[in-house]
């Protein structure tokens, strides 16, 4: 079954303003953590933002924020102020439960940012 | 630069080579990553090691074969591999296993594409 869900497959954004990258998730463990990384077309994963099944706040890094509604199941990506750097792919990914080792993705965001 | 460093950046190989993909970092972090990306997909985990141990094989080929000779390192020995292999494959370290809580955050390196004739 899927367990991390990201519908949009593409996402064009002009550049200074903000983008919401949507992941819903599937869980039935109460301990789990969400995450949301960067792959630019160089291959690399890039690490930008985590929230925690118990975390009382939504998760902010400069840039980033996550919107984290935790009844619905989704930690949706915010990026404020879109710079050209920021065309990539987005991958949402979910670590559940206290021993299991395998953080899921999903399908990913290809973004693009428009000048 | 990434803390994580994967040699070869790029490797071509015959179904009947042996080649190996090397893995380093020097954060002291414990758990050890392998992934596989297909071209237009997410990563799949292949192989976690924490301690130097195995720790979990996701049913991965034995055409696969994991090393992690210390703690640095982490190798993937390849061997008679079919031209379905040829994807990106991804190394990553954490701090150590996932416990629940915190971030333990996943460093990747740049990867490793792999191409199989």
């Amino acid at each position: 079954a899927q367990k991390i869900t990201q519908t949009q497959p593409g996402m064009f954004v002009q550049e200074k303003e903000a983008v919401t990258l949507d992941c819903t998730y599937d869980t039935s463990d109460p301990s789990y953590g969400l995450f949301w990384y960067k792959q630019p077309s160089s291959g690399e994963m890039i690490f930008l933002i985590y929230q925690g099944s118990y975390d009382q706040q939504n998760a902010t890094e400069g840039r980033y924020s996550l919107n984290f509604q935790k009844a619905r199941k989704s930690a949706n990506l915010v990026i404020s102020a879109s710079q050209l750097g920021d065309s990539a792919m987005y991958f949402c990914a979910m670590r559940e439960g206290d021993n299991n080792n395998d953080m899921r993705f999903g399908a990913g965001t290809r973004l693009t940012v428009k000048p | 630069d990434t803390e994580v460093t994967q040699t070869p950046k790029h490797l071509v190989m015959g179904m009947t080579n042996k080649k190996s993909l090397k893995c380093e970092q020097h954060m002291g972090h414990r758990a050890m990553y392998w992934y596989k990306q297909k071209a237009k997909k997410p990563p799949e985990l292949m192989f976690v090691y924490s301690y130097e141990k195995l720790s979990i094989n996701e049913s991965v080929p034995s055409r696969f074969s994991p090393e992690c000779p210390n703690s640095s390192l982490l190798n993937l020995h390849l061997h008679a591999l079919q031209p379905e292999d040829s994807a990106l494959y991804l190394c990553a370290s954490s701090q150590h296993l996932w416990r629940g809580t915190g971030a333990n955050v996943l460093t990747f390196g740049a990867g490793s594409r792999l191409t199989v004739l």
